[in-house]
């Protein structure tokens, strides 16, 4: 069974911080998703990284295959960005059998 | 933009009654997830449905539960005999080539 597990549990960053959060598996993997969960509890799928890296706004993924890691980075973090960031992982099946990571709660401040 | 509705948004319930959440997937999708978050914990998988049939289910998905998918657009989680550990967030998720899930934002149940 894959272990997922992700770093920090909970950030507080200033407004316009860099935010880096941090996701480890044990087992290999076919691909990776980075959500955000709202504060409302909704779920919206930010990436899907199955090797190197994907950008998107102010968010960047990347995934190190070989070293079982991914990162999401938030450049210029705005209030907005404040929200729950799970880390996700596909273990051969598709989004059958997700196995997700704790979340890591993250808190910009203005 | 498309998006997967569910309804209804929050659900109380009586211990030993039974309930049927909702979902009405994007329209040209395929595959269909439900999700479990109990409060604080994981997101945790339940279910997937393709082709009018259970494709996985986790072993959280016993016998107390079923899916359905009744018409063309909607999909049904129903919980028989609710007990109070199934309070929790339940997701449903679509996709159409079964890697990127498009959720829902959730029905919260709560059993009393």
């Amino acid at each position: 069974k894959n272990e997922v597990e992700q770093s920090p549990q909970n950030l507080t960053a200033q407004e316009g911080e860099f935010i880096t959060i941090n996701c480890s598996y044990s087992v290999g993997i076919s691909a990776l998703h980075w959500l955000q969960q709202h504060p409302g509890g909704g779920i919206v799928s930010l990436f899907m990284l199955s090797s190197g890296k994907k950008k998107h706004g102010r968010l960047i993924a990347t995934i190190n295959i070989q070293e079982k890691h991914s990162s999401l980075h938030i450049t210029a973090s705005h209030p907005r960005d404040s929200a729950v960031y799970i880390c996700a992982v596909e273990n051969g099946g598709g989004a059958d059998g997700l196995t997700f990571g704790k979340g890591t709660h993250l808190i910009i401040q203005p | 933009e498309p998006e997967v509705t569910q309804t209804p948004s929050h659900q109380v319930t009586q211990m030993g009654q039974e309930v049927i959440l909702r979902c009405v997937p994007i329209s040209n999708h395929l595959y269909f997830y439900w999700y479990r978050q109990i409060l604080g914990q994981k997101v945790e998988f339940l279910v997937s449905f393709y082709n009018n049939e259970i494709s996985e289910k986790s072993e959280i998905f016993d016998d107390q539960f079923s899916v359905e998918r009744p018409d063309g657009s909607n999909f049904t989680l129903k919980i028989r005999s609710t007990k109070l550990e199934d309070s929790a967030m339940y997701f449903c998720a679509s996709s159409r080539d079964r890697r990127l899930a498009f959720f829902g934002q959730g029905t919260r149940l709560t059993v009393v």
